[in-house]
């Protein structure tokens, strides 16, 4: 069975600091992907980062970048330079299977982070 | 905007009630999910749905769920006789079928159970 782990329930950071979100997971399926996905206070998930297990290369999208470490089983993301807007909560989540024979997600409890001034 | 729809944003309804979602995914998206998440937690799978063919359901989707996608396009999930434990938030998302990693979601519909 899949399973993510979220450790910290609340982060705080300083206005244009970085700052990085704890994920681990756990599964028996050497194909999967982790994602990534914030949620503000208005409800809507909006998907941030994709990393594939087979990829050799941490992904990376503007100021996100994933850290994938695969023999730990964690993939830590990374937010650069963070801002006021940055605020939200953060879900981890993972699919077992790649491709066409990828299926639903199963999320992690989420981090809450908060950028301050 | 193209992006996932999703109908009623809001529904407070009475114990006992039926109630209908309804989601229209990007267009071009053959794959569409139903999701539940309850305050403080992530987000739980409920079922999917590739085309019309509904392919898996999960354990939480008790037999007072149920999930059509009657031509590929829209879904609609009905709860009947609502419970107050039905009181979350429902989303859909959807993808294409290649590359199918990525997932996007709609904004939910919240429903509150009295």
């Amino acid at each position: 069975a899949q399973k993510i782990t979220q450790t910290q329930p609340g982060m705080f950071v300083q206005e244009k600091e970085a700052v990085t979100l704890d994920c681990t997971y756990d599964t028996s399926d050497p194909s999967y992907g982790l994602f990534w996905y914030k949620q503000p206070s208005s409800g809507e998930m909006i998907f941030l980062i994709y990393q594939g297990s087979y990829d050799q290369q941490n992904a990376t999208e503007g100021r996100y970048s994933l850290n994938f470490q695969k023999a730990r089983k964690s993939a830590n993301l990374v937010i650069s330079a963070s801002q006021l807007g940055d605020s939200a909560m953060y879900f981890c989540a993972m699919r077992e299977g790649l491709g066409g024979s990828a299926r639903q997600l199963t999320f992690g409890s989420g981090t809450q982070l908060t950028v301050l001034p | 905007d193209t992006g996932v729809s999703q109908d009623p944003r809001h529904k407070i309804t009475k114990r006992g009630q039926n109630v209908t979602f309804r989601c229209d995914p990007i267009s071009e998206h053959n794959r569409l999910y139903w999701y539940r998440q309850t305050l403080g937690q992530g987000p739980e799978f409920l079922t999917y749905f590739q085309n019309e063919a509904q392919l898996e359901k999960s354990r939480l989707l008790s037999d007072r769920f149920s999930a059509e996608r009657p031509k590929g396009s829209f879904s609609t999930l009905e709860i009947q006789r609502t419970e107050q434990g039905d009181s979350a938030m429902y989303l859909c998302a959807s993808s294409p079928v290649a590359p199918s990693y990525e997932q996007y979601f709609g904004p939910g519909t919240r429903l509150t159970v009295t």
